[in-house]
């Protein structure tokens, strides 16, 4: 059984913190991973892809990957209000006939 | 925005019935996949098409049905409505390789009553 688990939250954090938001998968032949952004009423948002172990920054969005834990995770930098979403932590699998595992979702809330 | 469009918004349907949902995908996207999103839940895969014809399936049972077009656009129809089929509906559209990132459509919300 291919999972990806997440924290639901809700997480908490200032205006101007990191926020850090973290996802688990079970099946290590995933080797592409997907952060997206869902705000309330809305369809999911691709924000971050990421294929290798390390680090991948794009603006105030870093994504880290360590296959060997089995771990994903996302930091936003200078959280902003506008931050405040739920953000799923997504695994690919099965190649060109494969599809999305996606966790349940961490709601972030970012207080002024 | 993606080029994702779908169709309807909103749809109210009551038990035991039938409906057909819509979607076209990116330009340049041969493959689209639909999820169902129930209410505090991440996307759960429902099948994907590729070249009009299936090839790849979730755990839904088969009165989940699809087509695809030749021009890439996909529907979605569930007979026999049953009040836990109420979620958001949602297509995504990619490229056949790698990366295989996928975008999505702003989703249909069905409420079965």
């Amino acid at each position: 059984q291919k999972e990806v688990e997440q924290n639901s939250g809700p997480l908490s954090v200032p205006e101007g913190a990191i926020a850090s938001l973290n996802c688990t998968y079970s099946d290590r032949v995933s080797q592409s991973f997907f952060w997206y952004r869902q705000y309330s009423g809305k369809s999911p948002e691709l924000i971050m892809s990421i294929y290798s172990n390390g680090d991948k920054e794009d603006g105030r969005f870093t994504a880290q990957l360590n296959k060997a834990s089995q771990y994903v995770s996302l930091l936003i930098r200078d959280s902003q209000p506008s931050d405040s979403a739920t953000y799923l932590c997504a695994a690919f699998y099965g190649g060109s006939q494969g599809n999305l595992i996606f966790g349940k979702g961490t709601k972030l809330s970012v207080k002024p | 925005e993606t080029g994702v469009t779908q169709s309807p918004t909103h749809l109210i349907k009551t038990r035991g019935q039938q409906v057909t949902l819509r979607c076209s995908s990116q330009s340049g996207h041969n493959t689209v996949s639909w999820y169902q999103q129930a209410l505090g839940q991440g996307p759960q895969f429902i099948f994907q098409y590729y070249r009009e014809e299936e090839n790849g399936r979730g755990n839904f049972p088969p009165r989940f049905s699809g087509l695809q077009f030749p021009n890439y656009s996909s529907e979605l129809n569930v007979n026999a409505l049953e009040l836990d089929d109420s979620a958001l509906y949602l297509c995504a559209s990619r490229s056949t390789g790698s990366p295989y990132e996928q975008y999505f459509g702003p989703g249909t919300r069905l409420t079965v009553t």
